[in-house]
Order: C-alpha cells, then sequence, then structure tokens
C-alpha cells in the first residue's frame, strides 16, 4: 500500500524547536518531489515547503524561511522538517505529501500523510 | 506570488443537486508547453487529509466518481459535483502548482440542504 506516515510532533515552547518526519512506504521516494502542508486548527491548507528528488531544489514558504529546514533521505525513504524558532502561529497539523509525477512544470499532490499536530504554546 | 480565491466560501445543496464551487488565480496558471492548466481540486473530509480529485484543472484522479468534474482555464475555474451525495460532504480546495509558493484557495464547505 503506498502511504505516507509522519512523526515527531508535540508541544513545544515558543522559540524552541522540533524534527518532523514523514515516511514512505509502498513506492520509491527517491522519484518524486515531496513537500510539507500544513494547516492550522479550524483554518484552511497552507503550503510549507518543497524539496526535488535529489534535493537540488528547495523552496519554503515565506512565513518559515530561515526557521525551517526541509531535507530528504532517499536511502531510508524519508523526508523532513527541522523547525526552530518555533512560534505560536505555526500551531498546526503538518502534513507531507507526494507530488505526482508527470511531466511538465509541476504535479499535483496525489498522496498525502494523516498529519502530526503540533502545537506551540508556553 | 499567485492568490488563489475560492467562491462561495461555503454552501448548502440538496441531496441530488448540483454543487458548484469557483475558483480563480490572481495570474494564469496556463502552462503554454503542453496547453494544460496547472490547477487542482482536492476534497477534505472532517478528520482526514485531503484527497487528490482533479489534475490540469479537469482531469479526474483515479477512482473518482463521474459526478465530480472541473472546467475553466487561464485564471477561472469551476468543480461541479453534478448530483449532490451525502458522502460528498466535505471541504474542497483548488491549487494552483504552476509556480512556488503552491498557494491554495481558502476552501469551501459544501453541506447538506
Amino acid at each position: 500500500e503506498v502511504q505516507l506516515v509522519e512523526s515527531g510532533g508535540g508541544l513545544v515552547k515558543p522559540g524552541g524547536s522540533l524534527r518532523l518526519s514523514c515516511a514512505a512506504s509502498g513506492f520509491t521516494l527517491s522519484i518524486y518531489t515531496m513537500h510539507w502542508v500544513r494547516q492550522a486548527p479550524g483554518k484552511g491548507l497552507e503550503w510549507v515547503s518543497s524539496i526535488s528528488t535529489s534535493s537540488s531544489y528547495i523552496s519554503y514558504a515565506d512565513s518559515v524561511k530561515g526557521r525551517f529546514t526541509v531535507s530528504r533521505d532517499n536511502a531510508r525513504n524519508s523526508l523532513y522538517l527541522d523547525m526552530n524558532s518555533l512560534r505560536a502561529e505555526d500551531t498546526a497539523v503538518y502534513s507531507c505529501a507526494r507530488e505526482g509525477s508527470r511531466p511538465g512544470v509541476g504535479d499535483a499532490f496525489d498522496i498525502w500523510g494523516q498529519g502530526t499536530r503540533v502545537s506551540v504554546s508556553s | 506570488d499567485i492568490v488563489m480565491t475560492q467562491s462561495p466560501d461555503s454552501l448548502a445543496v440538496s441531496l441530488g443537486e448540483r454543487a458548484t464551487v469557483n475558483c480563480r488565480s490572481s495570474q494564469s496558471v496556463l502552462y503554454r508547453s503542453n496547453s494544460k492548466n496547472c490547477l487542482a481540486w482536492y476534497q477534505q473530509k472532517a478528520g482526514q487529509p485531503p484527497k487528490l480529485l482533479i489534475y490540469w484543472a479537469s482531469t479526474r484522479e483515479s477512482g473518482v466518481p463521474d459526478r465530480f468534474s472541473g472546467s475553466g482555464s487561464g485564471t477561472d475555474f469551476t468543480l461541479t459535483i453534478s448530483s449532490l451525495q451525502a458522502e460528498d460532504v466535505a471541504v474542497y480546495y483548488c491549487q494552483q502548482y504552476y509556480t512556488d509558493p503552491r498557494s491554495f484557495g481558502q476552501g469551501t464547505k459544501v453541506e447538506i440542504k
């Protein structure tokens, strides 16, 4: 079964750090661009970051640039998000998503994980 | 950055009736090299992650019922549910994948009247 499973969420104080992980199974992670998307409580979807297959292209939302770092380990079929200097407004469910591989400038997100909850509060 | 705006924010439709959700992008998402619009629609039910319904603005993902259809080009797009079923109650999001940041619309909540 094709699946993404996130882990690493939790409660952290403002200014703190967390590392989120996303484990892929049922497919070869190395051939897909991957993304992180978050959803604050009761709010809509917000794209956070993307990383290309070989990590040669990385992009971040302005809201997390300079604080978050995305990485991947294709040998371990895993994706990561290192979050530093966390703020209350970073409180959300963080999901990893697979970008499809159809040819073109980009593709839709065809596989999503269930997400891991991050709460930033003192 | 491309801003995606959906309308309405919510709608209530009777079972078996048509539901229409609109999405507008602040600039064209037409990829001229293949003449395809980089626009996707997702369905998110309560407590679940989003599910891809439509890509290239009008192509249904495998397994998606044919009552779901997408249309539009350039900057204006529509998701239509031709005959609303109880299981279609959800929030629907459009997303452009033409460029980073991969922006989403704010979501449209579809309920049963």
